[in-house]
């Protein structure tokens, strides 16, 4: 059964705080993403990784930046929070290749004060 | 642009009745589309996958069907039950240089009432 964990469920920071969103799977999948989830806006997929130390940006990556060390941990960093970052965050994972079925973890509901 | 539009936003229906969701793309090119169902507080979870020759999948009392010519797929709920209560959301693939790019709906609110 594949496992994808966040470090927090609800999380609660001030403006200007630098905030770190860990996510870690234990599948062995190369492929690892980060999506925040806004009503009425859907997944929206802010970096995605396709092997360790490597990254790209999706479709709204400014104000974060991630970092993957590791091939089973992704992590997401807000380096000086604002309000307008308070959302859902979702990371997800997914082998390379064949129906790229990406498997989501249970959410990071992030409220930035 | 690419696009994955739902309908409709919200639905109430009662326990036992079945119901039919709406996904319209236009998504090119296409690769698969896939049907999640996300419950509050959780991340969503895989139903169903649809690749262009396939035309109707199911999973239990879910059964999704694809129209690749019109764009269109819709997701069946038969003999609804209080469990079915989640948001549904449809996700279109299109193949990228370096792998699969997925285009997100905005989701069908599913609530199942007694």
């Amino acid at each position: 059964d594949v496992k994808v964990t966040q470090s927090s469920r609800y999380l609660v920071k001030r403006t200007g705080e630098k905030v770190f969103l860990e996510c870690v799977q234990d599948m062995d999948h190369e492929n690892m993403f980060w999506y925040r989830q806004d009503p009425g806006l859907g997944l929206r997929l802010i970096y995605f990784s396709y092997d360790v130390k490597m990254k790209e940006k999706g479709d709204i990556p400014e104000g974060y930046s991630v970092s993957r060390e590791k091939k089973e941990r992704f992590s997401l960093i807000l380096e000086s929070a604002s309000t307008n970052q308070t959302s859902m965050y979702l990371c997800a994972s997914s082998l390379r290749g064949g129906t790229n079925e990406q498997f989501f973890g249970p959410g990071t509901r992030l409220t930035v004060l | 642009k690419n696009q994955v539009e739902q309908s409709p936003q919200s639905l109430i229906i009662l326990e036992g009745k079945n119901c039919t969701l709406q996904c319209n793309y236009t998504v090119s090119p296409f690769s698969n589309l896939r049907w999640y169902k996300q419950d509050t507080g959780r991340g969503p979870v895989s139903l169903t996958i649809m690749t262009f020759s396939e035309n109707t999948k199911s999973n239990g009392r879910y059964t999704a069907t694809l129209d690749a010519d019109t764009k269109q797929s819709s997701l069946h709920i038969t003999a609804s039950q209080l469990s079915d209560s989640a948001s549904y959301i449809c996700v279109v693939s299109s193949p990228t240089g370096g792998g699969n790019k997925l285009t997100f709906g905005t989701g069908t609110q599913l609530k199942v009432e007694l």
